[in-house]
C-alpha cells in the first residue's frame, strides 16, 4: 500500500483552529473505523490522540476532533495551544496486522 | 500502567545483524498483538512488522520481508526484532507498539524508541 497523503505543514495562532487532512487511495481509507491519529513531539514517541476515526482516548483533550469526507480523513485541533506544536500522523489499518501511515504534518503554533 | 521498553539498538555495519528487544509490563501480554514501527531521521513513521498474541501469525512490510524476523516470548513478556542484512536505509528509531483491537485496530501504547544506525 502507498502512504497516505498529508500536508507537510500547517500553522495557526493560539486560540485558532487548524485542520490536517489525510487522503488515501482506493481502499486505504474505506473503513473509517480503521483510521487513527498520532501526535509526536520532538524526540518523543508517538501518542495516540484519535482512534476509530473520531474517538478520543482517555485524557486527550476535546479540542482534538476527527471527521471524514469521501477518501479523506481529517483532524481538527481547536483552541490552539503552544503545546499542540509537533508532528501529526494519520494511520490506516489495512488488514492482516498491516498498517499504512501518512507522511506526517508539522504543526507550528505561531 | 502499560510500559514498553526497547533495548538493543546501536551502531552496526552494513550487512550486519542486530536484535532489538521490547520488555512489556502492565497488561496481559499474550492477549495482544504487537508491532514494530520505525522512523528514519527526519522522516515519518513506517510500520515494519507485527505478530499476533500467541505468536502464530507474523507480518512484514515489503521493505524488510526476508531480512527481519519478529518473535515474542510470552513467558517473559518480551518482543523481539531480529534484523539481518542491514542496509543504510534501515537506519531509524525503532518503536515497539501495543495493538488494540476494538472497533478499529490501532496502536494504543508505544515504547520510547531505540536508535539503530547502519554505517556504510
Amino acid at each position: 500500500q502507498s502512504a497516505l497523503t498529508q500536508p507537510a505543514s500547517v500553522s495557526g495562532s493560539p486560540g485558532q483552529s487548524v485542520t490536517i487532512s489525510c487522503t488515501g487511495m482506493n481502499s486505504d481509507l474505506t473503513n473509517y473505523n480503521f483510521v487513527s491519529w498520532y501526535q509526536q513531539h520532538p524526540g518523543k514517541a508517538p501518542k495516540l490522540i484519535l482512534y476509530e476515526g473520531s474517538k478520543r482516548p482517555s485524557g486527550v483533550s476535546v479540542r482534538f476532533a476527527g471527521s471524514k469526507s469521501g477518501y479523506t480523513a481529517s483532524l481538527t485541533i481547536s483552541g490552539l495551544q503552544a503545546d499542540d506544536e509537533g508532528d501529526y500522523y494519520c494511520c490506516s489499518y489495512v488488514g492482516n496486522l498491516n498498517w499504512v501511515f501518512g507522511g506526517g504534518t508539522k504543526l507550528t503554533v505561531l | 500502567e502499560v510500559q514498553l521498553l526497547e533495548s538493543g539498538g546501536g551502531l552496526i555495519q552494513r550487512g550486519g545483524s542486530l536484535r532489538l528487544s521490547c520488555a512489556a509490563s502492565g497488561f496481559s501480554f499474550i492477549s495482544y498483538a504487537l508491532s514494530w514501527v520505525r522512523q528514519a531521521p527526519g522522516k515519518g513513521l513506517e510500520w515494519v512488522s507485527s505478530i499476533s498474541g500467541p505468536g502464530d501469525y507474523t507480518h512484514y512490510a515489503h521493505s524488510v520481508q526476508g531480512r527481519f524476523t519478529i518473535s515474542r516470548d510470552n513467558s517473559n513478556t518480551t518482543l523481539y526484532l531480529q534484523m539481518n542484512s542491514l542496509r543504510a536505509d534501515d537506519t531509524a528509531v525503532y518503536y515497539c507498539a501495543k495493538v488494540l483491537r476494538a472497533g478499529g485496530v490501532y496502536f494504543d501504547y508505544w515504547g520510547q524508541g531505540k536508535l539503530v544506525t547502519v554505517s556504510s
